[in-house]
């Protein structure tokens, strides 16, 4: 079966670093997603990493290992606006669904 | 422009009720899913569709039924709700089944008494 693990809870400071890691289970492995959700939205696609390696995107980067079956989310200079939930997800090579992860909340304080 | 949207946004039913769920994307793409996000924000899938054919059935009750008239509508169908199925339903979409962006909805929040 597949599954992901994350932390559920984080909190860091205003202009501070963080990192969101996630390892995950799968029998069959495409790529590791990351989407974020504020309260009240919808989940917003964040990044995407098919092979090992790190990806960034302004202020969020995020990295994969494949022979560790692992990745994260880092988050620079972090602003309240950042505080939401943020998920990590696979794909099922066989059935073409998308799998999530039970969703880190990310509490930024002042 | 709204990339997909639904309706309604906020839905309160009584138990035993039918009720429909529509969603429709301007994107252009061949793939439409729907997710149920249950309170502790745990989001799972519970069907996909692909140039309106149906491709995911993610082992959901059969009272849940989805529609594809065309590949940019994607509704889903509730008969005889129960308290259990109060939760956000998602509607998403991607430019196809490989694809791995998907673009969600706003959510229509269901709520059964």
């Amino acid at each position: 079966g597949q599954s992901l693990e994350q932390p559920s809870e984080v909190t860091a400071v205003e202009g501070a670093i963080v990192q969101i890691n996630c390892t995950y289970q799968t029998s069959g492995f495409y790529g590791l997603s990351w989407y974020q959700q504020h309260d009240g939205g919808a989940p917003t696609f964040l990044s995407y990493n098919a092979l090992d390696g790190l990806e960034e995107t302004g202020r969020f980067s995020s990295f994969l290992s494949r022979s560790d079956s692992y990745g994260y989310l880092l988050l620079q200079e972090l602003q309240m606006k950042d505080s939401a939930s943020y998920f990590c997800a696979v794909r099922d090579t066989g059935g073409f669904k998308t799998i999530f992860g039970a969703g880190t909340r990310l509490f930024v304080k002042a | 422009d709204t990339a997909v949207s639904q309706t309604p946004k906020y839905l309160v039913t009584q138990m035993g009720n039918d009720k429909s769920i529509k969603c429709e994307q301007n994107l252009g793409h061949d793939t439409m899913y729907w997710y149920k996000q249950d309170s502790k924000k745990f989001l799972k899938i519970m069907f996909s569709y692909n140039n309106k054919e149906l491709i995911i059935n993610e082992t959901v009750p059969n009272r849940f039924s989805p529609k594809s008239p065309d590949k940019a509508h994607l509704n889903l169908h509730i008969n005889s709700l129960e308290l259990g199925d109060s939760a956000v339903y998602f509607c998403a979409s991607s430019q196809d089944l490989t694809q791995e962006t998907q673009y969600f909805g706003p959510g229509t929040r269901l709520l059964v008494l």
